[in-house]
């Protein structure tokens, strides 16, 4: 089975704070996302890329940006976090072709203070 | 813009009651459609998924969905819920093309009382 790992659970940060996110998976999958969930919002898509050293905005990039150096692990960064970055955030892979959809990691629950 | 529409926000049924759950999206292309759902406390799992072929499509637990491509459609049911089947419920869709970015609706979060 593919994996998405995701490196926290949960994580409390301060207001100002630089927040790394990450997310490794192991199946050579070219494509990966990040996602923030909020209740009645459904996934909103953040950045994505689609190959090592490439990303593309999504729908809300605005306070966060992105870095993949490896193909295998796609980092979201908050510059300087706020209370409205708290969420669930979601990264997610699949291969090229598309086929099967999604592979999710378990998410990563961040509370800004 | 392509967008995905779950009409439903909040389903609360009773067990073994029937499941119907409305997904509508806005792409005239080539699609391939999905439903995931996500239980308490757990991470996105896909239920079930829709390439081509027979426009109905069977996932895991009892649950199934039909593709009516006129109506721009992809309806999750369920003939006998279980208290089990507690969660919330996304449908998304797959445009044609080379991003392989997924639309999600906005999720339909379902309650099965005993």
């Amino acid at each position: 089975d593919v994996k998405v790992t995701q490196s926290s659970r949960y994580l409390v940060k301060r207001t100002g704070e630089k927040v790394f996110l990450e997310c490794v998976q192991d199946m050579d999958h070219e494509n990966m996302f990040w996602y923030r969930q909020d209740p009645g919002l459904g996934l909103r898509l953040i950045y994505f890329s689609y190959d090592v050293k490439m990303k593309e905005k999504g729908d809300i990039p605005e306070g966060y940006s992105v870095s993949r150096e490896k193909k295998e692990r796609f980092s979201l960064i908050l510059e300087s976090a706020s209370t409205n970055q708290t969420s669930m955030y979601l990264c997610a892979s699949i291969t090229s072709g598309g086929g099967y959809g999604y592979t999710f990691g378990s998410g990563t629950r961040l509370t800004v203070v | 813009a392509q967008s995905v529409s779950q009409h439903n926000h909040h389903v609360i049924l009773s067990e073994a009651a029937s499941l119907e759950l409305g997904c509508n999206y806005s792409y005239g292309g080539t699609v391939n459609l999905f439903w995931y759902v996500q239980y308490p406390g757990q991470h996105l799992q896909l239920l079930l998924k829709y390439f081509s072929g027979d426009p109905l499509v069977k996932g895991i637990k009892g649950f199934e969905a039909e593709f009516i491509k006129s109506k721009f459609s992809f309806n999750l049911r369920k003939p006998s819920v279980q208290w089990s089947d507690t969660a919330e419920y996304f449908c998304a869709v797959l445009p044609g093309g080379a991003t392989n970015k997924l639309i999600f609706g906005t999720g339909t979060l379902l309650a099965v009382q005993p």
